[in-house]
């Protein structure tokens, strides 16, 4: 069974930095993009980014470009999302997110291999002074 | 980026009703539209890929429609359990984009 489980609450100042684990289970950790996804309290979903687990090899929205950072750890299955310069708009639940087929079967270009079957309970990151 | 426009934002059934949410494109998006089901302080669940396809254990009552720009996601007799705020996602092009979702309650 497919579990992804996120890292608990944070608060944090203006300014401050955030980083958020994603642990992963239940599956070939390598053979399945995981994004990033946010909800601000009262709002919709907003994309932020995308990594390839095998490669490393990374995507993020325009709007997050030099201060959103993803990562991944192989040796626990873990993807990391940090986002640093963090101001009161950054307010929000975020979420990791496993697209659900393997992106050996996916033809289209990476970053829209978007299909999230498969998500994180979310982490509140509040961001107050 | 593309844009994704819902109608409506909330509406209110009775069990028995036909519910239907209206997703919109702001460019032609073929048939590469998601929806999804969040309920209150839950993540959201994958209900639909390819704008028709349902997935797995999703109950038949729920359908999705549409190619283009125009999209419909319909539920045949609501239940108490279908109360949430629906999704739609197009996988189109990147970045991935949402419409702001509709809430649907029951009266």
């Amino acid at each position: 069974q497919v579990h992804l489980v996120q890292s608990g609450a944070d608060v944090k100042k203006p300014g401050a930095s955030v980083k958020i684990s994603c642990k992963t289970s239940g599956y070939s950790f390598s053979s399945h993009y995981i994004h990033w996804v946010r909800q601000a309290p009262g709002h919709g979903l907003e994309w932020m980014g995308i990594i390839n687990p095998s490669s490393g090899i990374t995507s993020y929205a325009q709007k997050f470009q030099g201060r959103l950072r993803v990562t991944r750890d192989t040796s626990t299955t873990t993807v990391y999302m940090d986002l640093s310069s963090l101001r009161s708009d950054d307010t929000a639940v975020y979420y990791c997110a496993r697209v659900g087929t393997p992106y050996t079967f996916f033809s289209g270009y990476w970053v829209t291999s978007a299909d999230l079957e498969d998500w994180g309970q979310g982490s509140l990151v509040t961001v107050s002074s | 980026d593309i844009q994704m426009t819902q109608s409506p934002s909330s509406l209110s059934a009775s069990a028995g009703d036909r519910v239907t949410i209206n997703c919109r494109a702001s460019q032609s998006i073929s048939h590469y539209l998601n929806w999804y089901q969040q309920k209150p302080g839950r993540a959201p669940k994958l209900l639909i890929v390819s704008a028709s396809e349902l997935q797995a254990e999703v109950p038949s009552r729920f359908s999705g429609s549409g190619s283009g720009t125009s999209f419909t996601l319909t539920i045949t007799s609501p239940q108490a359990e279908d109360v949430a705020t629906y999704y739609c996602q197009q996988t189109y092009s990147a970045p991935t984009t949402f419409g702001g979702g509709t809430k649907v309650e029951l009266k």
